[in-house]
C-alpha cells in the first residue's frame, strides 16, 4: 500500500459525458501528478500539481483539466468523453520539499475508465 | 526530450533462472533513474532510486545497477511471485515552471513458470 488513494476504481460512462477522479495523496506528500496508462502509449504525463498550484501539463488534453485542494487532494476532471479517453489513470505524489529537489513518486491504484 | 527504452519486451524464465533486464536511457542531465513493478491493473510499485553512474541497490532477488547509459535490474533466482511488469523511468531536470514528471519506458513484461 503506498498510502496514495484514488476514487473511484472503476468507472463506465458514455461518450459525451463528464467525469472527475479523485485523489488524496500520501500524508505530508505535497505534489501530485496524473498520468494516463492505455494498451497503446503506456504510462504518459498529464498534468502536476504542488501545494495547490499548477506546475506544469504534459500531454493533456483541453478536454481535461485538474486542480489542487487546500486539504491537498486533488481532482482530474475529463469532459465530453470519446471512446479513445478509456484507460487507468493513475496519480502518483512526491514530499518535494522545495522546489528543486527531487524524490520518488508513490501511485495510487488507479482509476480504470471506460467511455462506452 | 527525454527517452527511455526498455529491453526485452517479454521474458520468461523458469523459477530459479536468473536474469537482467535493460533500461537505456537519454536524458539531459539525469536527476534520478527509477525502477517500479506493476501488477496487472495495479498501480506501478516503487523499488529502487539510483542517482549516480556506479550506484547500485539491491532488495531481496532484485538488484538495480546504473550507468551513465543505462540501468540494469537483475533478478537473481526467480520466483513466480516476480511475475510483473518492471517500468524502468528518468526524472525532467528542474527548471522553473517545469515539471519533475517522470518518462516511462514500455516496460518489461516477465513471467516466471513454476
Amino acid at each position: 500500500d503506498s498510502g496514495v488513494t484514488q476514487t473511484p476504481k472503476h468507472l463506465i460512462t458514455a461518450t459525451g459525458q463528464r467525469v472527475t477522479l479523485r485523489c488524496s495523496p500520501r500524508s505530508g506528500d505535497l505534489s501530485v501528478y496524473w498520468y494516463q496508462q492505455s494498451l497503446d502509449q503506456g504510462l504518459q504525463f498529464l498534468i502536476q500539481y504542488y501545494n495547490g498550484e499548477e506546475r506544469a501539463k504534459g500531454n493533456i488534453l483541453e478536454r481535461f483539466s485538474a486542480q489542487q485542494f487546500p486539504d491537498l487532494h486533488s481532482e482530474l476532471n475529463l469532459s465530453s468523453l470519446e471512446l479513445g479517453d478509456s484507460a487507468l489513470y493513475f496519480c502518483a505524489s512526491s514530499v518535494e520539499a522545495a522546489p528543486s529537489s527531487y524524490n520518488e513518486q508513490f501511485f495510487g491504484p488507479g482509476t480504470r475508465l471506460t467511455v462506452l | 526530450e527525454d527517452q527511455v527504452t526498455q529491453s526485452p519486451e517479454a521474458l520468461r524464465l523458469q523459477e530459479g533462472e536468473s536474469s537482467s533486464l535493460n533500461c537505456s536511457y537519454t536524458v539531459s542531465g539525469l536527476r534520478g533513474l527509477f525502477w517500479y513493478r506493476q501488477d496487472p491493473g495495479k498501480g506501478p510499485e516503487f523499488l529502487f532510486t539510483l542517482y549516480s553512474a556506479g550506484e547500485e541497490k539491491e532488495k531481496e532477488r532484485l538488484k538495480a545497477t546504473l550507468t551513465k547509459k543505462e540501468s540494469f535490474l537483475h533478478i537473481t533466482a526467480p520466483k513466480p511471485e516476480d511475475s510483473a511488469t518492471y517500468l524502468c523511468a528518468v526524472q525532467s531536470p528542474y527548471s522553473v515552471g517545469s515539471a519533475r514528471q517522470l518518462t516511462f519506458g514500455s516496460g518489461t513484461q516477465l513471467t516466471v513458470l513454476p
